[in-house]
């Protein structure tokens, strides 16, 4: 069963500048999950999405980031225009979002620098 | 303050020793996993709880859940280098899976 894929890998921008972020979740998923991590800390929840519609995204910085799920599927999350704080590693996860909790799988994540 | 603590911050250890790292929730849970991420990569799934005193194993790794306490522990028997790492308790604190992580806990089994 192929895993969570995101890409880029890593991502180096100036400030100000825009970026975006791709994931394709394991297949059947209905739940996907954006986190931040910061370099020491453990990942910050940024949206979630139960196939194409937002569960929560309260910790979204709605000013700067926003994010997708068309057709529920494939997710991008884009931040315009970056700050250097955004400076992290964006992971995607998704579980399966049936009835019962399942546990998430995670990718490996994108790492972004912001100059 | 963090809804989801873990102590301690980081931990060293000898090879061979037994060790034990806490989380505790502020809020209620729903569903309690671990994860065990290394440096530069996704976080790897280890075991899930659900229900109070549920207790998990896997090889050297046990955890367990004290729900009315909203606390896990994840115990490690004969620890190895390679469960060197950085774990995470990650905790469902709704009834639509979002799932917050704690800060985690750095893990150093010196040989």
């Amino acid at each position: 069963e192929a895993g969570v894929a995101q890409s880029p890998r890593y991502k180096i921008i100036e400030k100000r500048q825009s970026v975006a972020f791709w994931c394709n979740p394991i297949s059947g998923h209905a739940t996907l999950y954006w986190y931040q991590q910061i370099l020491g800390q453990g990942p910050k929840l940024l949206i979630q999405f139960q196939n194409n519609g937002v569960v929560d995204d309260s910790q979204l910085p709605k000013d700067r980031f926003s994010a997708e799920r068309l057709k529920g599927v494939d997710s991008t999350l884009k931040i315009q225009p970056a700050k250097l704080e955004d400076s992290a590693v964006y992971l995607c996860a998704s579980s399966h979002g049936g009835q019962g909790r399942t546990e998430a799988f995670f990718g490996q994540g994108t790492r972004l620098t912001v100059v | 303050s963090q809804e989801l603590e873990q102590s301690p911050q980081s931990l060293i250890v000898q090879e061979g020793k037994n060790l034990t790292i806490n989380c505790t929730s502020s809020k209620t849970l729903y569903g309690l996993y671990w994860y065990k991420q290394k440096y530069g990569e996704g976080l790897i799934f280890l075991m899930m709880l659900q229900k109070g005193g549920e207790e998990k194993s896997h090889e050297k790794i046990t955890a367990k859940l004290d729900e009315k306490k909203q606390q896990s522990s994840l115990h490690i028997t004969a620890s190895q280098p390679s469960h060197a790492g950085i774990y995470l308790c990650g905790a469902d604190i709704t009834s639509y899976d979002k799932v917050i992580f704690g800060p985690g806990t750095s893990l150093s089994v010196i040989p």
